[in-house]
């Protein structure tokens, strides 16, 4: 059975620092797809970022990247240069599409960042 | 941002009351996702709707009855609900299943 692991409850982050984010997942699975969303405190969630399994590059969208280890099973999110609008509750999600449907979010980290 | 709108966004009811959440999107999307987002617990995945079809059932109690009529809306009917059914209910889409889904805002649910 697939899992999501997020070992990190709370994090906290200087403004203008770097963060990151762990997630570490299980599967025998080789084609999935794994996704970071945000969960403002208004509750929206909100699509941070997304990386295809049979992509090698880590995905990249502006101020936030990953590092997808394949091997490892893992996939950590990178917050440069954090803004005070980052902090939000963050949730790492895998998704299988075959023939059985796989969705299964992680218990997600809570960021808080300092001015 | 209006691609998947959930209504209503509070809801207040009894144990016998009967209710419906209702979800719309307008993204031409043909996957649609309930979901149960309780405090202190990971998020839900109740059911799956693919082109009108469901596809998931994670267990679900009956008294959360879902409907979908078309591609752009998915309903979620309630009925004899408990106080720990209390919670946020978020609903999602997708162009497929397995894509990155949208979410609404979500219905927050208060069960007395």
């Amino acid at each position: 059975a697939q899992t999501v692991t997020q070992s990190q409850p709370e994090m906290s982050v200087q403004e203008a620092e770097t963060v990151t984010l762990s997630c570490t997942y299980d599967t025998s699975e080789s084609d999935y797809y794994l996704f970071w969303y945000k969960q403002p405190p208004s509750r929206q969630m909100i699509l941070v970022i997304r990386q295809e399994a049979y992509k090698q590059q880590n995905a990249t969208e502006n101020r936030f990247s990953v590092n997808f280890q394949k091997a490892a099973k893992s996939f950590s999110l990178k917050i440069s240069d954090s803004q005070l609008g980052d902090a939000a509750m963050y949730f790492c999600v895998f998704i299988y599409g075959g023939a059985t449907n796989k969705l299964i979010f992680g218990t997600g980290t809570l960021l808080a960042v300092q001015p | 941002e209006t691609g998947v709108t959930q209504t209503p966004r509070h809801l207040v009811m009894g144990m016998t009351n009967k209710k419906s959440l209702k979800c719309e999107q307008h993204l031409g999307h043909n996957a649609m996702y309930w979901y149960k987002q309780s405090a202190k617990k990971p998020l839900e995945l109740m059911f799956v709707y693919n082109f009108k079809e469901q596809t998931e059932n994670n267990s679900v109690p009956s008294r959360f009855s879902p409907e979908c009529p078309n591609s752009s809306h998915l309903f979620l009917h309630l009925h004899t609900l408990q106080p720990e059914d209390s919670a946020l209910y978020l609903c999602a889409s997708s162009q497929r299943v397995a894509e990155t889904q949208y979410f609404g805002p979500g219905t927050r649910l208060l069960v007395l």
